[in-house]
């Protein structure tokens, strides 16, 4: 069974620190991992999405990485930002029918301005 | 030109009455999703319908009846709803099944009294 964990569940940074989020999954037969994220009251906006035969995606000041092997995915915030303050969700895509996508519980960024 | 837009918002209901949540998405995608947001912000998906098809069906209650009269709709239906089932619905799409990103609706925020 699939289980995506993300570590810190919380984190506060000042303005302008460079920051990395991580996601682990257990099984490592997925089509694809995303990072979304949510804002309160809101649904979920997709980051990035990064296909199993990739190792990275770069948009802005985003960049995610994926190491299919060891299970394990890293989204690396550059310069962040008080709009930054939002809930990060990474999520990977199964196959074997139906194609269910598990979401980890989510890391709480606050970036004090 | 929301993209993915359910309705309502907000919806407060008594134990054992039947409600109904509406979703539409206006980009074209084949693939349509349910998932339940609990108490603890943990996703999970319920329902996914590809080309009006239902593809996956989660282990969740016969009292929730997702239908999908076309591409672009898909609602859910709750019969006697119960406190647990209290938590924000999210709907989404995609084109394919889960290999492009995600697209999520802003949730609806159900409670059952």
């Amino acid at each position: 069974k699939q289980e995506v964990t993300q570590i810190p569940a919380a984190l506060s940074v000042p303005e302008g620190e460079n920051l990395v989020l991580n996601c682990s999954f257990t099984d490592s037969a997925i089509y694809n991992l995303q990072w979304f994220r949510q804002d309160p009251g809101k649904g979920l906006t997709s980051l990035l999405l990064i296909q199993s035969s990739q190792r990275e995606q770069t948009s802005g000041r985003l960049n995610a990485s994926l190491d299919k092997s060891s299970g394990r995915s890293t989204l690396y915030i550059a310069a962040s930002q008080p709009g930054d303050s939002a809930t990060y969700l990474c999520a990977v895509l199964l196959g074997g029918g139906g194609f269910k996508t598990i979401f980890g519980a989510g890391t709480r960024l606050f970036v004090k301005a | 030109d929301t993209a993915v837009s359910q309705t309502p918002k907000y919806l407060v209901t008594q134990m054992g009455n039947d409600k109904s949540i509406k979703c539409e998405q206006n980009l074209g995608h084949d693939t349509m999703y349910w998932y339940k947001q609990d108490s603890k912000k943990f996703l999970k998906i319920m329902f996914s319908y590809n080309n009006k098809e239902l593809i996956i069906n989660e282990t969740v209650p016969n009292r929730f009846s997702p239908k999908s009269p076309d591409k672009a709709h898909l609602n859910l239906h709750i019969n006697s709803l119960e406190l647990g089932d209290s938590a924000v619905y999210f709907c989404a799409s995609s084109q394919g099944q889960g290999s492009s990103p995600l697209h999520f609706g802003n949730g609806t925020r159900l409670t059952v009294t």
